[in-house]
């Protein structure tokens, strides 16, 4: 699968948005780029996924740059609550073989929200 | 059915004890993932059901961890002869047929060696 680089830690102010970065170079035509993030003490949380067009939900947008090597989650009008550990994931889309789609997690992004 | 639960949320166990943890998905989920997260990582996976078959297991994995999922329902993690190291988070996921489709995790099962 290929990898993932998130910087360590972010701040925003409630009611910013917050833009959340993720390099994924050496993607592949078939994986997707994936969004997860993990509140403390919580289990991760699916937020949203992508190919190659943007994606939006009720959660977040997901902005894919046209040669797909890095992506921008982005939260409109962050709280407090959306304080987390982001990850940034890249997963096959044809997910045979022995990958099953499972997920590999990095680090991720520590996004802290202040008042 | 309100997510994926799993059982006991803690626990707290002496070393060289065994101990079984259990994960209930979401129902009309036929695949169920189990990972391990420890303070300050990332979760990392462990092994992979589709129904009652397991049919991926982590080097991670080794001869003190079996996991099982009879009748492709509700799953068991039991870890023997527990370790210090063995000390994490225990998460259960689960996801429907579709590939695209995201897990739902649970809350976990946080283990204490000691």
């Amino acid at each position: 699968d290929a990898k993932t680089t998130q910087p360590p830690s972010m701040d925003c102010a409630e009611g910013r948005a917050a833009n959340l970065p993720c390099n994924h170079s050496t993607i592949s035509g078939n994986e997707y780029v994936y969004w997860y993030r993990q509140i403390h003490s919580q289990g991760p949380q699916y937020i949203i996924h992508g190919l190659k067009n943007n994606e939006t939900n009720e959660m977040a947008s997901l902005i894919i740059t046209e040669d797909r090597k890095s992506s921008t989650l982005i939260l409109p009008h962050a709280t407090l609550r959306d304080t987390a550990v982001y990850y940034c994931i890249v997963r096959p889309r044809n997910a045979g073989g022995t990958s099953y789609g499972k997920l590999t997690f990095g680090q991720g992004t520590i996004l802290t929200v202040h008042p | 059915d309100t997510g994926v639960s799993q059982n006991p949320r803690h626990k707290i166990t002496k070393r060289g004890q065994n101990v079984t943890f259990r994960c209930d998905p979401i129902s009309e989920h036929n695949r169920l993932y189990w990972y391990r997260q420890t303070l300050g990582q990332g979760p990392e996976f462990l092994t992979y059901f589709q129904n009652e078959a397991q049919l991926e297991k982590s080097r991670l994995l080794s001869d003190r961890f079996s996991a099982e999922r009879p009748k492709g329902s509700f799953s068991t993690l039991e870890i023997q002869r527990t370790e210090q190291g063995d000390s994490a988070m225990y998460l259960c996921a689960s996801s429907p047929r579709d590939r695209e489709s995201g897990y739902t995790f649970g809350s976990g099962t946080r283990l204490t060696v000691v």
